[in-house]
């Protein structure tokens, strides 16, 4: 049970490159989300899905796009990379319960620079 | 756009010693988690706090709910360095259906030293 899992660990871009950040989960949950953690800002929210073929703009969309054709997998793309998009990014997936919470599980992080 | 503040920032202490961190907003939110980050590593759930005023503790760590739910402390007794590393506080947001959406704090980064 690997849980969580992102490709690749790290990528170096230059401005204007394009590239894909796989995420991939085995627990069957029907949430996904995506963010970017910043020093000193915590981890923000980018795109998130609640279903396979469902995306949704978190609060930091721009310049990111996502796709979720497979409901084990959630893709994040960025079409044309500025440096300001240099960031350590995080997949995360959940499941709804009883409660009124939603307990989401991380993977490992991408590391992205863009020079 | 929910807020949450989070204090403080860093956090540098010797091993025996007690402390607080501290996450405040003038929102009210429907449960609060706290996660903690190794480096090099993504967050890993500690808590998950549901109901005003609830309190929660897990060996020497006390986590408390604000009675308003705007609030949440994490409280850890005699530190040790095994507790270093990076706290998050996170909250999601109340009415209507959140799709479990997270408004996280900036983090406390603690130290413990020997």
């Amino acid at each position: 049970n690997a849980g969580v899992t992102q490709t690749p660990k790290f990528r170096v871009l230059k401005t204007g490159q394009s590239m894909t950040l796989l995420c991939a989960q085995d627990m069957n949950h029907e949430y996904m989300y995506w963010y970017r953690q910043d020093p000193g800002m915590g981890l923000r929210l980018i795109h998130y899905s609640v279903g396979e073929g469902t995306t949704a703009k978190g609060e930091v969309p721009d310049g990111y796009n996502v796709s979720r054709l497979k409901k084990q997998n959630f893709l994040l793309g960025l079409e044309s990379a500025a440096p300001s998009q240099t960031s350590v990014y995080f997949c995360a997936s959940s499941y709804s319960q009883a409660q009124l919470s939603y307990e989401q599980y991380f993977g490992p992080g991408t590391r992205l620079t863009v020079t | 756009t929910q807020l949450l503040e989070q204090s403080p920032q860093f956090l540098s202490i010797q091993e025996g010693e007690n402390l607080t961190v501290y996450c405040n907003s003038s929102s009210v939110f429907s449960s609060l988690q706290w996660y903690r980050q190794e480096p090099g590593e993504g967050p890993v759930l500690l808590v998950t706090v549901v109901t005003g005023g609830e309190v929660k503790k897990l060996k020497r760590l006390t986590f408390q709910f604000g009675d308003a739910r705007k609030d949440s402390s994490l409280h850890i007794t005699a530190a040790q360095p095994g507790d270093t590393g990076l706290y998050l506080c996170a909250g999601e947001d109340a009415g209507g259906t959140s799709y479990g959406k997270l408004t996280f704090g900036q983090g406390t980064i603690l130290t413990v030293h020997p």
